[in-house]
């Protein structure tokens, strides 16, 4: 079994829509994060988590919200989705900060 | 202003043969650098940590190395293999690791 399992792989929504994305991970770690990738872009730090009472905002959090419902588990919400958010979703954690542990992704279009 | 920047943005190699990715960064103060390999579909996974005092480290037919007086490191893959083929992420930790700044990465092809 996936040691971060993000759910789900896929998924198309329309505009105006609110979705979430679910991150469980059977690591242990405290830290927990949520990543978007884009073409020739890289990976960009939406929210991240260092505990269950900790939430802190990355370089790209506006039109999303995160909850942290448990060590294991991070949820990442898109409030009213528009087409700009469709990218490739990771959640990732980590025990000191430095390495990072990745789920599969998960594939968001938004039409 | 943190930045790393990987080059070539893109390469394709035939089968069997070396190559060398690079790694520019402006992080300071540096704590580490990792590259990660990311196969297509998946999330990346880390393949090596340099952290100041090392100058070079191998993992199978992969090598890293490190000039921290140049803010320049390297990964070389020898006797390449078609399951090379992915996107190859460089990303520098900042002091205390509380900060982690990506490249952009450079997506190696491998052909028969």
């Amino acid at each position: 079994d996936a040691d971060v399992t993000q759910t789900p792989r896929n998924r198309i929504t329309k505009t105006g829509k609110r979705i979430m994305l679910e991150c469980s991970q059977t690591k242990g770690h405290d830290r927990m994060y949520w990543y978007r990738q884009d073409p020739g872009l890289g990976l960009r730090l939406i929210y991240y988590s260092f505990d269950v009472k900790d939430i802190n905002k990355g370089e790209i959090s506006d039109g999303y919200s995160v909850s942290r419902q448990a060590q294991a588990k991070f949820s990442l919400s898109l409030e009213s989705a528009i087409p700009n958010q469709t990218a490739l979703y990771f959640c990732a954690t980590s025990e000191t900060g430095s390495k990072l542990f990745f789920g599969s992704g998960t594939q968001l279009s938004v039409l | 202003k943190n930045q790393v920047e990987q080059s070539p943005q893109s390469l394709i190699i035939l089968e069997g043969k070396n190559c060398t990715l690079q790694c520019n960064y402006t992080v300071s103060p540096f704590s580490n650098l990792r590259w990660y390999k990311q196969d297509t579909g998946r999330g990346p996974v880390s393949l090596t940590i340099m952290t100041f005092s090392e100058n070079t480290k191998s993992n199978g037919r992969y090598t890293a190395t490190l000039d921290a007086d140049t803010k320049q490191s390297s990964l070389h893959i020898t006797a390449s293999q078609l399951s090379d083929s992915a996107s190859y992420i460089c990303v520098v930790s900042a002091q205390a690791g509380t900060a982690l700044i990506f490249g952009k990465g450079t997506t190696l092809s491998v052909s028969s």
